[in-house]
């Protein structure tokens, strides 16, 4: 079955950087379009940032473009996103998310992590 | 606007049928996907396109559409329902996705 598990959340200051991880298993990883989703404490769903499924052409919400860094290592079946220069407004759960379709950007995303919690505070 | 505007909250009776709206000049183009998101859980999609439903949602969820106002339908609703929603849209080149702020649906 399809198994998406986020991984590398944590606690770190203002400034400092985290790497995050998606292991994915169940699917052919490099036919689909992969996703980071976030959500603050409380709060609703924000879209981080999109990969296409070799890799080659990516996107970013406003909010961390120049910041974050989304890539793929399709052998390894692994998503993963730099974060730099956080803030604490990049406090959030963490999702890693497949798209609906494969081989297209979908409407959708069908398959969800469950989520690693990054938390940046001094 | 590009914004997606949801009810904060929403309450419906056991076994009654309850709708969720959501409202942005976008859903005139785009068709609204919709996410249930339990405390502590992933979201889970339950709704997407014109009125799909994956694999293992219950029939009694269902989705329209009109002018700018997409709907999520829960037919019957069940104690196991109440949850958050959020609407969505993303547009055709991928590049543009925004959620609703969610509603909170509570089962009375």
């Amino acid at each position: 079955q399809v198994q998406l598990v986020d991984s590398g959340g944590g606690l770190v200051k203002p400034g400092g950087s985290l790497r995050l991880s998606c292991a994915a298993s169940g699917f052919t990883f490099s036919d689909y379009y992969m996703s980071w989703i976030r959500q603050a404490p409380g709060k609703g769903l924000e879209w981080v940032s999109y990969i296409s499924k070799s890799g080659s052409y990516t996107n970013y919400a406003d909010s961390v473009r120049g910041r974050f860094t989304i890539s793929r290592d399709n052998a390894k079946n692994s998503l993963f996103l730099q974060m730099n220069s956080l803030r604490a407004e990049d406090t959030a759960v963490y999702y890693c998310a497949r798209d609906l379709r494969p081989h297209q950007v979908s409407e959708a995303v069908d398959y969800w992590g469950q989520g690693t919690l990054v938390t940046v505070s001094s | 606007s590009s914004e997606l505007t949801q009810d904060p909250a929403v309450s419906v009776a056991l076994g009654q049928t309850v709708r969720i709206t959501c409202q942005g000049d976008s859903l005139r183009i785009y068709y609204a996907s919709w996410y249930q998101q339990k405390p502590g859980q992933a979201p889970v999609l339950v709704i997407y396109g014109k009125d799909n439903r994956p694999s293992g949602i219950p029939d009694r969820f269902s989705g329209s559409s009109s002018g700018d106002t997409a709907s999520l339908t829960i037919t019957g609703a069940q104690a196991e329902d109440e949850a958050d929603y959020f609407c969505n849209y993303r547009d055709s080149s991928g590049n543009h996705w925004v959620f609703g702020g969610g509603t909170k649906l509570t089962v009375l």
